[in-house]
């Protein structure tokens, strides 16, 4: 059985260094065709992915958070950590991970995800 | 603004049938489509446009035409009552995946 679950600080303050981790389990991120992506819903509004990090340690960010996003991952502990530089309010929302693998098509999609944990950004 | 186009809403009665669309620009093949529950995980419902998840049941059925991507659901529950969203790799730009606006399905 897969899962995700998303952790970290519901309230930031403006200019800090957002990091949430998300501990899986069901899978290995080891395994060839296995990701896991970020993705955040601002309150009211649609969702807005975030990054991807790949079974080979390959990442991939947004195109406009690139900047200020970084992925990483600890297969032993089955954790990937997302670290965003100088929030903002703007980046108030609910932030998921998810599990995203490789089909046989040859496209990822991301497939089973976390309940997602909401972030704040105030001072 | 989301790449991919949906309309904001759409409703119908138990029973009947109803289809959600997501449009857009560039090269967005291999849609899938997720059905967003108030304070739930998203649960994927389609993939590469048309294939259905174990689990998943037939009602929810995909299609993908040149230009647009369309979710339909049959046999409609009140349970179905949710938001939707299409997602697709963008290949215009680096390994991004883009999402549309939503859909909210109303069951009256």
């Amino acid at each position: 059985q897969v899962t995700l679950r998303e952790s970290g600080p519901a309230l930031v303050k403006p200019t800090q260094t957002l990091t949430l981790t998300c501990s899986y389990s069901g899978f290995s991120l080891t395994t060839s065709g296995m990701c896991v992506s970020w993705i955040r819903q601002p309150p009211g509004k649609a969702l807005e992915w975030l990054g991807r990090i790949d079974w080979d340690d390959g990442k991939y960010y947004s195109t406009s958070l690139r900047t200020r996003l970084s992925i990483s991952q600890d297969t032993s502990k089955n954790q990937v950590v997302l670290k965003m530089t100088n929030v903002d309010p703007v980046d108030t929302a609910t932030y998921y991970c998810a599990r995203t693998y490789l089909y046989s098509s040859g496209w990822y999609f991301p497939d089973y995800w976390g309940q997602g944990t909401l972030v704040t950004v105030s001072s | 603004q989301s790449v991919l186009t949906q309309p904001p809403s759409v409703s119908a009665a138990p029973g009947q049938k109803v289809t959600i669309s997501c449009s857009g620009s560039g090269s967005h093949d291999h849609v899938s489509w997720y059905q967003h529950l108030p304070g739930r995980a998203p649960k994927l419902l389609i993939y590469d446009s048309n294939k259905r998840p174990s689990g998943i049941p037939d009602r929810f059925s995909g299609s993908k035409s040149a230009t647009s991507a369309t979710l339909g659901i049959t046999g409609l529950q009140t349970g179905d009552e949710a938001d939707y969203y299409c997602g697709s790799w963008d290949s215009s730009l680096t390994a991004n995946w883009v999402f549309g606006g939503g859909t909210k399905l109303t069951v009256l």
